[in-house]
């Protein structure tokens, strides 16, 4: 059963314009959120957190929501550049900064010039 | 080199035969981890390491898989009597020791073939 759910396999948009990538969990004991981007036949990166205690984080571009009370997150990049196209994970910590992560399927961006 | 490596980046598998995978991951990063990536899908944790601690195993999906730690760096994952369903893409990953949100460094992975 996936404890992180990643429903749109992919996602498609202009150059300029907002991206929005969602994430959806069932336990409500996550410690923490991460987002990490995978370009082919390179490993994932790094890309932003979320304490389960903040709501918002931003890094330039790159800002991600959480809503606890619907066990919802999302990441947003604004503006989209040609250079974001790359799969998106969502993950989850459930042992607070140790232990495994706990990742969705990914949602593939494809950003248009 | 400064990120974590791995090796091979590929390899080719007659069904039944073990392999070997080597993560060797950043300097100074106690944690380690293994993941695999099956097509289509998300990472699957396999197998994590800290320090030295007893590591969890959680994750292997049978006893045909193993993996060690030697001096508290590079890691071996070994399948044995390999099967078609093995085939995925294997990623290591480290943390530093008491990083604020368990943001771990991906290497490039192996892409593991069973034929």
């Amino acid at each position: 059963d996936q404890q992180v759910k990643q429903n749109s396999p992919s996602l498609s948009v202009q150059e300029g314009r907002i991206s929005i990538l969602n994430c959806d969990y069932t336990n409500s004991m996550f410690d923490y959120f991460l987002w990490y981007k995978k370009y082919p036949a390179e490993g994932p990166t790094f890309l932003i957190s979320i304490s389960s205690i903040k709501d918002k984080n931003e890094d330039g571009r790159f800002t991600v929501f959480l809503n606890k009370s619907a066990k919802h997150l999302s990441l947003h990049i604004v503006p989209s550049q040609p250079g974001d196209s790359a799969v998106y994970f969502c993950a989850a910590s459930g042992r607070g900064s140790q232990g495994n992560l706990i990742f969705g399927k990914g949602t593939k961006l494809s950003v248009k010039p | 080199g400064a990120g974590v490596s791995q090796s091979p980046s590929n390899k080719v598998t007659e069904k039944g035969k073990d392999v070997e995978l080597r993560c060797d991951p950043i300097s100074g990063h106690t944690a380690l981890y293994w993941y695999r990536q099956s097509l289509g899908q998300g990472l699957e944790f396999l197998i994590y390491f800290q320090g030295n601690s007893a590591p969890d195993k959680s994750g292997l999906p049978s006893d045909r898989f193993s993996a060690e730690r030697t001096g508290g760096s590079v890691s071996t994952l070994t399948i044995q009597r390999t099967q078609q369903e093995d085939s995925a893409v294997y990623l290591c990953a480290s943390r530093l020791p008491g990083s604020s949100y368990n943001e771990q460094f991906f290497g490039p992975g192996t892409r593991l073939t069973v034929l």
